[in-house]
């Protein structure tokens, strides 16, 4: 599985677009990527995946280059709710590895009033 | 749909005991996983289970084991405890054909060992 290096902590204010990048150099072709947030005392939570280009969801977006060695999460005008943990995570579809992820540091977002 | 349930939510403990967590799939959810969070380590896979089977498994001593029953249910024990087994531990589920990361964590199982 790829390993993955993000950022461990970002600060941002309300109201603001928030973008955290990762980086997998190691990518293999049929790896995907995807990102959770985590709130205190709370499991992970799935907010996005992709495989490249661009993925768009009601509460993020996803950037993916075109060498897909790098991705960055979108966080558009985030609010005091969005200060969380959250992880990137690279690794292959099928059943084998369904079960299993892998989770690196993860980015620390603080959201300031 | 009821989400993932995990029982007890707190748990307190004396090294060298022993302690069983519960764990209750979304209904429909075969695979049911095990993860252990320390501030030290981070969230670190333990096993996953499916169809009663271990299909997958982390880097945790033998002291760590799993079982699931025919509803999918699954159970996790940990043997004479220790003082770094004080964790939250979460469990995971997914649908047997979902594309890989799509889990759904419970609220986890807080165990403190003394």
């Amino acid at each position: 599985l790829a390993k993955t290096t993000q950022p461990i902590s970002m600060d941002s204010y309300e109201g603001q677009e928030v973008n955290i990048t990762c980086s997998h150099n190691n990518i293999a072709t049929n790896d995907y990527i995807t990102w959770y947030q985590q709130f205190p005392s709370q499991g992970p939570r799935f907010i996005i995946q992709g495989y490249k280009t661009k993925v768009t969801n009601e509460v993020a977006s996803l950037f993916i280059p075109a060498d897909r060695k790098s991705s960055t999460l979108s966080l558009p005008r985030v609010s005091l709710s969005d200060t969380a943990v959250y992880y990137c995570l690279v690794g292959p579809h099928g059943s084998s590895n369904t079960g299993k992820l892998i989770f690196g540091q993860g980015t620390t977002l603080q959201v300031k009033p | 749909k009821a989400g993932v349930t995990q029982t007890p939510r707190y748990l307190i403990k004396t090294r060298g005991q022993q302690v069983t967590l519960s764990c209750s799939p979304i209904s429909g959810h075969r695979s049911v996983s095990w993860y252990q969070q320390t501030p030290g380590q981070g969230l670190q896979f333990l096993f996953e289970y499916f169809s009663e089977t271990q299909r997958n498994k982390g880097n945790f001593p033998g002291r760590f084991s799993g079982r699931q029953f025919s509803n999918s249910r699954s159970e996790m024990n940990v043997s004479t405890l220790e003082l770094g087994d004080s964790a939250l531990y979460l469990c995971a589920s997914s649908l047997e054909t979902v594309t890989y990361n799509e889990q759904f964590f419970g609220p986890g199982t807080r165990l403190t060992v003394l």
